[in-house]
């Protein structure tokens, strides 16, 4: 059964930096296609940025709001997918999702975790 | 970037009715869209991709077509368990987009 867990959410200041974890469970993430979603506080939804796993040479793509900014990778030994967030904004605040695909993309989804951007 | 506009923003029936939410493309998405249902405090679900392909375990009550660059999603008897957010999605081309929701209220 694929299961998605992220974590590492929590309260970081303006210009901080924060590491979100997807572990991942029922699949191998090294060779999946495997996004991050994020949702401000009670807005639509954002694609964050996609990973793509084996045969795609582990490449990613941005949205351009965080292009520069996050860094998507992968952990074979965990089985996890990460997502770096440097210099962080008060509009990054949001509940982020990691998502992935068995038959199609972002069938499956994690819980979230939430973000919060303050000083 | 391709631009996904949803109508209604927001939308109230009664149970046993059918229901149309359509999302219009910027430019031509081909049947890149796929749909989802979001309740409060959940992960988004997947209900429709391939702009008509139903998602294994979906209720059958749900389907998609499309017309050019108009989506439908289409609820043709509306559950009480129905009563959430939906969102479409782009997934043709890079960045992919999101409509930006319309919110299903049972009256």
């Amino acid at each position: 059964e694929v299961q998605l867990v992220e974590s590492g959410g929590g309260l970081v200041q303006p210009g901080g930096s924060l590491r979100l974890s997807c572990a991942a469970s029922g699949f191998t993430v090294s060779d999946h296609y495997m996004d991050w979603v994020r949702q401000a506080p009670g807005k639509g939804l954002e694609w964050v940025g996609r990973f793509r796993g084996n045969p795609d040479s582990y490449t990613t793509e941005y949205a351009a709001s965080v292009k520069g900014r996050f860094i998507i990778s992968s952990d074979a030994s965990k089985n996890s997918l990460y997502l770096q967030m440097n210099n962080l904004k008060t509009e990054d605040t949001a509940v982020y999702y990691c998502a992935t695909r068995v038959v199609t993309d972002f069938e499956y989804w994690g819980q979230g975790t939430l973000v919060t951007v303050s000083s | 970037d391709i631009q996904l506009t949803q109508s209604p923003s927001s939308l109230s029936a009664f149970v046993g009715d059918r229901v149309t939410i359509t999302c219009r493309a910027s430019q031509g998405i081909a049947s890149g869209l796929a749909w989802f249902q979001q309740k409060p405090g959940k992960a988004p679900n997947l209900l429709i991709y391939a702009a008509s392909t139903l998602q294994s375990g979906v209720p059958s009550r749900f389907s998609g077509s499309s017309s050019g660059t108009e989506f439908t999603l289409t609820i043709s008897s509306l559950q009480p368990e129905d009563s959430a957010t939906y969102y479409c999605q782009q997934r043709n081309s890079y960045p992919i987009t999101f409509g930006q929701g319309t919110r299903l209220e049972i009256k």
